[in-house]
């Protein structure tokens, strides 16, 4: 069994900090995505990454996939109360009889106050 | 907009009854995902289809638990003799099966309230 142990659980800072959430995990992934829900919405995808040590940037949001594809983290610089939400990692396997099947972290919520 | 629909919204039974939730997925896509959240947590798979059949059904909690999918497209997912512990969000995925990501497409989800 795959699992993914994201950390915090929890986080909650002002405006204009920077955080990074973490995802890790003794499996290797062929691939890790990023996913931010809002209350009440289904988890929208924010990005994929797929080389080991691959970096992606997204506005103020960096995502590093680790280079033995086993973990990633996502970091935010000058968060924003828009930021606010709960962030998943998931990570897919391409290999075995789960294909297409993603791997969900328990999730951080992320509170960020003006 | 053409994203994954899903029905109802929000549903409240009573213990001991059946319910059905509707997924509609994103037209063209072949994978089909059910999941189930409970408030402020991650995600917990139930049920993956591949077209019309389920290679994974591993994540159904019990045998109260069924889905099906006809056409490809549409699928159901059912609860029989709902518990309370059967309370939560259930999210409908779609994907297209190509590639190495699975990148997964999320309708907005059915919140299921079992009094």
């Amino acid at each position: 069994t795959q699992l993914l142990e994201q950390s915090p659980q929890f986080l909650s800072i002002q405006e204009g900090e920077n955080l990074t959430v973490y995802c890790n995990s003794s499996s290797v992934f062929s691939s890790l995505q990023w996913y931010r829900q809002e209350p009440g919405e289904g988890p929208v995808l924010l990005v994929t990454v797929v080389t080991g040590g691959e970096v992606k940037k997204l506005k103020r949001l960096t995502f590093q996939f680790g280079d033995a594809r086993k973990d990633s983290s996502l970091h935010i610089t000058a968060a924003q109360p828009g930021d606010t939400g709960l962030y998943l990692c998931a990570g897919h396997n391409a290999g075995g009889t789960s294909y297409g099947k993603l791997t969900f972290g328990q999730g951080t919520i992320l509170t960020v106050h003006p | 907009g053409a994203g994954v629909s899903q029905s109802p919204s929000n549903k409240v039974t009573e213990k001991g009854k059946d319910v059905e939730l509707r997924c509609d997925p994103i037209s063209g896509h072949t994978a089909l995902y059910w999941y189930r959240q409970s408030l402020g947590q991650g995600l917990e798979f139930l049920i993956y289809f591949q077209g019309n059949s389920a290679p994974d059904k591993s994540g159904l909690p019990s045998d109260r638990f069924s889905a099906e999918r006809t056409g490809g497209s549409v699928s159901t997912l059912t609860i029989q003799r709902t518990q309370q512990e059967d309370s939560a969000v259930y999210l409908c995925a779609s994907s297209l099966v190509s590639g190495i990501s699975y990148e997964q497409y999320f309708g907005p989800g059915t919140r299921l309230t079992v009094t």
